[in-house]
């Protein structure tokens, strides 16, 4: 009964692939946000999507591609992977209410290396 | 100026000692505040929310000062399971959650 749940938890992969991470939560919620925390342990918000609809688009290359099929679900699609896109993605949801947003819960990341 | 900024550490304390984090936010409009902590390898979880009043849960205190943007966590009589990373976060009302850059905690027998 895990409340967000990401897969892969691990990813290896050469440069130029395209890959996809995926996200569920299971708490309700109407928000969820991709984040990326890289090797100096910075976590830094990428997409953020309120009932399906992106809200927060932080400077991310067009090769990251986020998708919300539905308020449980939020992919993430990267296309030609570079060495600098190693790092660790976390998903997270928070109930959003009156454009305030609530505490968010975390997946428990997934671990990309691209060689 | 980063949007949040928290002391990087690290605070290498005795078991039982107190320690104090602070943070400061640049943006007055800024909603709501809470402090996570994440453990290494690990996701963050959230520790506790800072209303204006402060809080306490336990060992752990929260205080929010607005007028001078920051906010702070006590912990009193540190446990070796305290030491973590602990991550101050700020939301505005538009749904945006910025992370501190962590603050690291290593507590020693």
């Amino acid at each position: 009964d895990t409340a967000v749940s990401q897969t892969p938890k691990y990813l290896v992969t050469q440069m130029g692939n395209d890959k996809s991470i995926k996200c569920e939560q299971n708490l309700g919620h109407d928000t969820m946000y991709w984040y990326k925390q890289d090797s100096k342990k910075f976590l830094k918000i990428m997409f953020s999507y309120n009932n399906k609809e992106l809200i927060i688009n932080e400077t991310v290359p067009n090769r990251f591609s986020p998708k919300s099929p539905d308020k449980a679900h939020l992919n993430l699609h990267i296309n030609s992977l570079e060495l600098g896109d190693s790092a660790v993605y976390f998903c997270a949801s928070s109930a959003h209410l009156s454009g305030r947003a609530y505490e968010q819960y975390f997946g428990p990341g997934t671990r990309l290396t691209v060689t | 100026r980063k949007e949040v900024e928290q002391d990087p550490g690290p605070f290498n304390v005795p078991e039982g000692a107190t320690v104090a984090f602070n943070c400061t936010y640049s943006n007055s409009a800024s909603q709501s505040f809470f402090w996570y902590r994440q453990d290494c390898r690990k996701e963050p979880k959230l520790l506790m929310s800072v209303y204006s009043s402060g809080n306490e849960d336990g060992r752990f205190t929260a205080q929010l000062n607005r007028a001078s943007q920051y906010i702070s966590l006590l912990i009193r009589d540190s446990k070796l399971s305290d030491s973590a990373t602990y991550l101050c976060v700020v939301n505005t009302n538009a749904g945006k959650s910025t992370f501190g850059d962590g603050t690291t905690l290593t507590v020693k027998p």
